[in-house]
């Protein structure tokens, strides 16, 4: 079935480190591929997503490229701050499944100053 | 911007009591979950509705029912309410329709402390 694997955790960073978290997928078809966050205390916030190979979605300035030949989407950020600390969360979706989304099981992330 | 309300963030509740978990969403979505989530094991599906009075069993229905009367609100029920239910639960709405780009939207959570 399909399911999603994220490199575990807890990372912890100083500030201006660069940031690299792991996800790879599987799936059979086009999924659609997600990170969110979970700041403490708060529900999942859409972070960046891709809907094809090669896609490269960004926000604040994280990154993410839909790689289907690795079927990985590793989350990337040149310089993290201590305002990123939190839960990060990779998922699929693939619209012939009807409408589940699968998540990894998160990689908790601090920021140290 | 869409909204997922939660209708209670905190909970205390007794073993063996009948628990209920409200959520309502704004945006119309034709989709919504209830998720449990705890450490070490992520996000877990319980259950699902695509529409109302739909609902699917998802990875751990025991121990849940759900209720969907209105497009805009999906109920969560523990019936009996036991100390391995503690945990907090995560709503959740997205759009119907064939678009696989459709994004998930979730609600603040809701911790439920069984004791």
């Amino acid at each position: 079935g399909d399911s999603v694997t994220q490199m575990e955790g807890p990372v912890t960073l100083s500030e201006e480190a660069f940031l690299t978290i792991n996800c790879t997928y599987t799936a059979t078809g086009y999924p659609s591929l997600f990170w969110y966050v979970q700041y403490p205390g708060e529900g999942l916030q859409l972070l960046l997503k891709a809907t094809k190979a090669d896609d490269k979605g960004s926000n604040k300035g994280f990154e993410a490229t839909y790689r289907k030949e690795t079927t990985s989407f590793h989350l990337e950020k040149g310089s993290v701050q201590v305002s990123d600390s939190a839960v990060y969360f990779c998922a699929l979706r693939r619209k012939d499944t009807g409408n589940q989304f699968y998540f990894g099981t998160g990689t908790s992330l601090t920021v140290i100053p | 911007d869409v909204k997922v309300t939660q209708s209670s963030r905190y909970l205390v509740k007794r073993t063996g009591e009948k628990v209920f978990l409200e959520c309502v969403q704004d945006m119309d979505h034709e989709n919504m979950f209830w998720y449990r989530q705890d450490p070490g094991l992520g996000l877990r599906l319980i259950y699902f509705s695509y529409d109302v009075k739909m609902k699917e069993k998802g990875d751990i229905p025991e121990g849940y029912s759900v209720s969907r009367e209105k497009k805009e609100r999906f109920s969560l029920i523990l019936e009996s309410a036991s100390t391995n239910q503690t945990s907090m639960y995560l709503c959740a709405s997205s759009p119907g329709g064939e678009s696989s780009g459709n994004t998930i939207y979730f609600g603040e959570g809701s911790w439920l402390t069984v004791v």
